[in-house]
């Protein structure tokens, strides 16, 4: 256990709905990533915090992803109008002042029918 | 655009066998290199990359960053069933986006008794 929790761990939705997830980082941490992994590949980057503020969101992220951390704190992250191709890990990360290394929460995997 | 390459993609051996992964990178404002273990759950730190020729070494698993070639091995020695995992290499950009990690692909060890 890394300290970093995700909730929900599973998600099944059908096609069109909206979902949110949340992740609570390392409580000292002031960063937090978002990631999203498909089966047989690498996590792929899709948005970064330093504390409230979004300082860059990825290409992958469409107009139906959004993300906030309001607080600089938990982070949520919504997608709207679920597709099929949604369908993958979404992985929470966070890291401290000084420290490079990113610690990784347990993820929230997410099926759409 | 970043690009993480490892391989072999995926690599089968015996308990007790010594295997080098390789990990090549084109990260821009690099700073760091690092690996990590995925055992069909949220990737596991393993170690950060910083300086070239350095090997890092943590039980029967050691890493060394090249900088001016651009790449890293991850060796693992006398390797045991547990060690059966997918190993992700991810390079640390800085500037704007500091702390965003490009992935890998990864590599598949499956270790048989």
């Amino acid at each position: 256990d890394t300290g970093v929790s995700q909730d929900p761990r599973h998600k099944i939705t059908k096609r069109g709905q909206n979902v949110t997830f949340r992740c609570d980082p390392i409580s000292e941490h002031n960063r937090l990533y978002w990631y999203r992994q498909t089966l047989g590949q690498g996590p792929e980057f899709l948005t970064y915090f330093q504390n409230e503020a979004q300082l860059e969101k990825s290409r992958l992220l469409s107009d139906r992803f959004s993300a906030e951390r309001p607080k600089g704190s938990f982070s949520t992250l919504e997608i709207q109008r679920t597709e099929q191709g949604d369908s993958a890990m979404y992985l929470c990360a966070s890291g401290g002042r000084t420290q490079e290394t990113q610690y990784f929460g347990p993820g929230t995997r997410l099926l759409v029918l | 655009e970043d690009k993480v390459v490892q391989s072999p993609l995926s690599l089968v051996v015996h308990e007790g066998d010594t295997v080098t992964l390789n990990c090549s990178y084109e990260v821009t404002n690099f700073r760091s290199l690092l690996w990590y273990k995925q055992e069909k759950k949220a990737p596991t730190f393993l170690f950060m990359l910083t300086s070239s020729g350095i090997e890092k070494k943590s039980g029967r698993l050691s890493s060394i960053l090249d900088k001016k070639e651009l790449f890293s091995i991850l060796n693992i020695t006398a390797t045991q069933t547990g060690d059966s995992a997918v190993y992700l290499c991810a390079g640390n950009a800085g500037g704007t986006s500091y702390g965003k990690l490009t992935f890998g692909q990864g590599t598949i060890l499956t270790v048989h008794p």
